[in-house]
C-alpha cells in the first residue's frame, strides 16, 4: 500500500475527446510523475511536477499537460485523443529531500475507441 | 535504441531456482530503481540505488556506474515472485527512462 490513487480506474473514450485522469498523494509528497504505458512496453515519461510547476517533461506533445495542487493532488489531462494514447497511465509522488523514492499509484486504464 | 536495456525479456524458472536479471543503460544517472510489476498494473518499488549493493530479504540489487549496468538478483525463487521487473533511471536531466522489462515466471 503506497497511500497513492488515482481515479478512475478503468475509463473509455473516443477518438478526438478530452480526458482528466486524477491522482492523489500522501500529505507531504510534493513531487509528482505522470507515465504512460502502452500493453506489452514499459513505462514512458509523460512529465514532472514539483510545487505546483512543471519540473520535467518527456517526449510526449503540448495536448498532454497536467496540473498540481496544494493539497497534494495532480491531474493529467489528454486533449484530441488518439487511438494510440490507450494505455495504463500512471502517477508516483516522492517525498521531499528524496525525490528519488517513487511511490506508485495502481494506475487508471485508458482505452480509446 | 533504447535508453535502458533489460535481459531477458522472458524467464521461467523452477521454484528455488536463483534467478538474475540484467540491466543496462547509456545516459548519465543520479538513480536506478527496480520495479515490480503484477498483472492489473500496480508497481511497487523494490530498490533505488546510486552505488554499491542493496538487499531486502531474498532480493539484491547491484549496480556498477562505471559499467552502466545494474543486476537484479532473486534467491529461493519462489511462484509469488512472478511478476514483471522493470529497470528504470532517472537521468542526470530529471527525466526518467525506463526499460520494458522481465517477464518472470516462476513454476512450483
Amino acid at each position: 500500500e503506497t497511500g497513492v490513487t488515482q481515479s478512475p480506474t478503468h475509463l473509455i473514450k473516443t477518438r478526438g475527446q478530452q480526458v482528466t485522469l486524477r491522482c492523489s498523494s500522501q500529505s507531504g509528497h510534493n513531487t509528482v510523475s505522470w507515465y504512460q504505458q502502452a500493453l506489452g512496453q514499459g513505462p514512458q515519461f509523460i512529465f514532472q511536477y514539483y510545487r505546483e510547476e512543471e519540473n520535467g517533461r518527456g517526449n510526449f506533445p503540448p495536448r498532454f499537460s497536467g496540473l498540481q495542487f496544494p493539497n497534494y493532488s495532480s491531474e493529467l489531462n489528454v486533449n484530441a485523443l488518439e487511438l494510440d494514447d490507450s494505455a495504463l497511465y500512471l502517477c508516483a509522488s516522492s517525498i521531499p529531500g528524496q525525490q528519488n523514492e517513487q511511490f506508485f499509484g495502481p494506475g487508471t486504464r485508458l482505452t480509446v475507441l | 535504441k533504447n535508453e535502458v536495456e533489460q535481459s531477458p525479456q522472458n524467464l521461467t524458472a523452477q521454484e528455488g531456482e536463483f534467478i538474475t536479471i540484467n540491466c543496462s543503460y547509456s545516459v548519465g544517472i543520479s538513480a536506478l530503481h527496480w520495479l515490480q510489476q503484477h498483472p492489473g498494473g500496480g508497481i511497487v518499488s523494490l530498490f533505488m540505488l546510486s552505488s554499491g549493493k542493496k538487499k531486502h530479504g531474498r532480493l539484491i540489487a547491484t549496480i556498477n556506474i562505471q559499467e552502466k549496468h545494474s543486476s537484479l538478483h532473486i534467491t529461493a525463487s519462489h511462484p509469488r515472485d512472478s511478476a514483471v521487473y522493470i529497470c528504470a533511471v532517472r537521468s542526470s536531466g530529471n527525466q526518467f527512462y525506463f526499460g520494458t522489462g522481465t517477464s518472470l515466471t516462476v513454476i512450483p
